[in-house]
């Protein structure tokens, strides 16, 4: 099955740096690669996603790139604030099934 | 828009003891998933509902867990018995069409077995 490893665990910013989260999975039939962010005491909540055909999408100060050939996929944050701080999930989707990392905490320091 | 609800948002029972946890998804939601997020950890599926059928329930520990979505809406997922490395948050998500749809997550349930 579908195996996504995370990277960094813990990553502290600045506020107005930019964060960056690294992801690589191992199933070269994903094909949909979703970005949650989870808030204490809260499910998570889906920030931004990119399919197996676009190389890179960006949301006002979220952006996502893709590498199919090398299998790994990043996550960057720009201009950080302190409503950023969460812990941010990657995901892959292999044959319809969900692959979940173990997560990044971000914290974000005024 | 109501989100994915769930009851009860906290939960302590001791190992050996049954525990059961309630979803609602947002209406109209086909699909159904219960998640299960062992602390430092992402989700783990553990069971996928569209409508009232299965459509994966592979990773889901069925000596002891079990789950049921009557009439294709609520769902509920059950421990009997409890383990103590069955404390974490259960989590239930629900999405309009299949898997290649998004998914809504609830806030959980966090489960504690002592």
């Amino acid at each position: 099955g579908e195996n996504v490893e995370q990277h960094p665990s813990t990553l502290s910013v600045q506020e107005g740096d930019s964060a960056v989260i690294k992801c690589t999975y191992s199933d070269s039939a994903s094909n949909y690669f979703p970005w949650y962010k989870q808030e204490l005491g809260k499910g998570p909540q889906l920030i931004i996603d990119i399919r197996s055909n676009v190389g890179e999408k960006k949301d006002q100060r979220i952006a996502v790139t893709l590498n199919k050939t090398a299998k790994h996929f990043s996550l960057h944050i720009t201009e950080t604030q302190p409503e950023d701080s969460a812990v941010y999930f990657c995901a892959a989707r292999s044959w319809g099934k969900l692959q979940f990392g173990a997560g990044t905490q971000v914290v974000v320091t005024p | 828009e109501a989100g994915v609800a769930q009851s009860p948002r906290y939960k302590i029972i001791e190992k050996r003891q049954s525990v059961a946890f309630w979803c609602n998804p947002i209406s109209g939601h086909a699909t159904l998933y219960w998640y299960q997020q062992i602390l430092g950890q992402g989700p783990k599926l553990l069971i996928q509902f569209q409508n009232n059928g299965v459509v994966d329930d592979s990773q889901l520990p069925k000596d002891r867990f079990s789950a049921e979505r009557l009439k294709g809406v609520d769902s509920t997922l059950k421990i009997q018995p409890a383990k103590l490395e069955d404390s974490a948050v259960y989590l239930c998500a629900s999405s309009w069409g299949d898997s290649n749809t998004e998914a809504f997550f609830g806030q959980g349930t966090r489960l504690t077995v002592v």
